[in-house]
């Protein structure tokens, strides 16, 4: 079966403090891998995806994230949390076949603390 | 980034009415658009996907009767919730594809049914 697991459900972190999301996910195709945040009351705003290539990609907002195929994972990580990067964080999976729907994880809720 | 809205951003209605909401890519040619579902704190639930000019495809436990939707041009996608309840009180999403796993996400309609 096709999913995305984001373990933790909730997290907090001191701001300035170095961050890790996990994400693991099952997908019979080659995954094409997202993390979405989401403010309370908001869209989706894309913070990087993996396509193929650099492992580790980079996003917006200072963030990266890393695929490593042997554990189906693709965690991202920021070296210093800022207080307005306390959201929902979800990651996904979807394939390069037009008119494919990503599938999400159940999402991790990032607080930070001053 | 494509550049998509939905309208409108919130609506109360009544038990028993029903509810269009508009989803617009401004600034692509959308062959595919996706309607997601969020309950609080949780993840998006795909509902279904509207193909322009054609029907749509709904996922499984989603009445295809209840929400009605209809993907007219390449750049509108509409849901209508027909003889709304309270449990359809929810954040609804669109997406717009735009091939090769990329989806770009509306900023969410919340209704609320009384």
């Amino acid at each position: 079966a096709q999913s995305v697991t984001q373990p933790d459900i909730h997290i907090t972190v001191s701001e300035g403090a170095s961050l890790e999301l996990r994400c693991n996910y099952s997908y019979g195709a080659t995954p094409y891998l997202f993390w979405y945040v989401q403010s309370p009351g908001q869209g989706l705003q894309l913070l990087l995806k993996y396509f193929s290539g650099d492992t580790l990609v980079q996003g917006i907002k200072g963030f990266e994230a890393e695929f490593k195929r042997s554990q189906s994972s693709f965690n991202l990580r920021k070296p210093s949390v800022h207080w307005s990067d306390a959201a929902e964080y979800f990651c996904a999976v979807g394939s390069n076949q037009a008119g494919t729907a990503l599938i999400f994880g159940k999402g991790t809720t990032l607080s930070v603390s001053s | 980034g494509a550049v998509v809205s939905q309208h409108p951003s919130r609506v109360i209605c009544k038990s028993g009415t029903s509810v269009k909401i508009e989803c617009r890519s401004l600034d692509f040619q959308a062959t595919t658009m996706f309607w997601y579902r969020q309950f609080p704190k949780q993840s998006l639930m795909l509902m279904a996907t509207s193909n322009e000019g054609s029907k749509a495809t709904y996922e499984q436990g989603v009445e295809k009767d209840k929400f009605l939707i209809n993907h007219a041009s390449l750049t509108l996608s509409t849901l209508t919730v027909t003889s709304a309840h309270p449990e359809d009180s929810s954040f609804y999403i669109c997406s717009v594809d735009r091939g090769r796993g990329e989806q770009y996400f509306g900023p969410g309609t919340r209704l609320t049914v009384t």
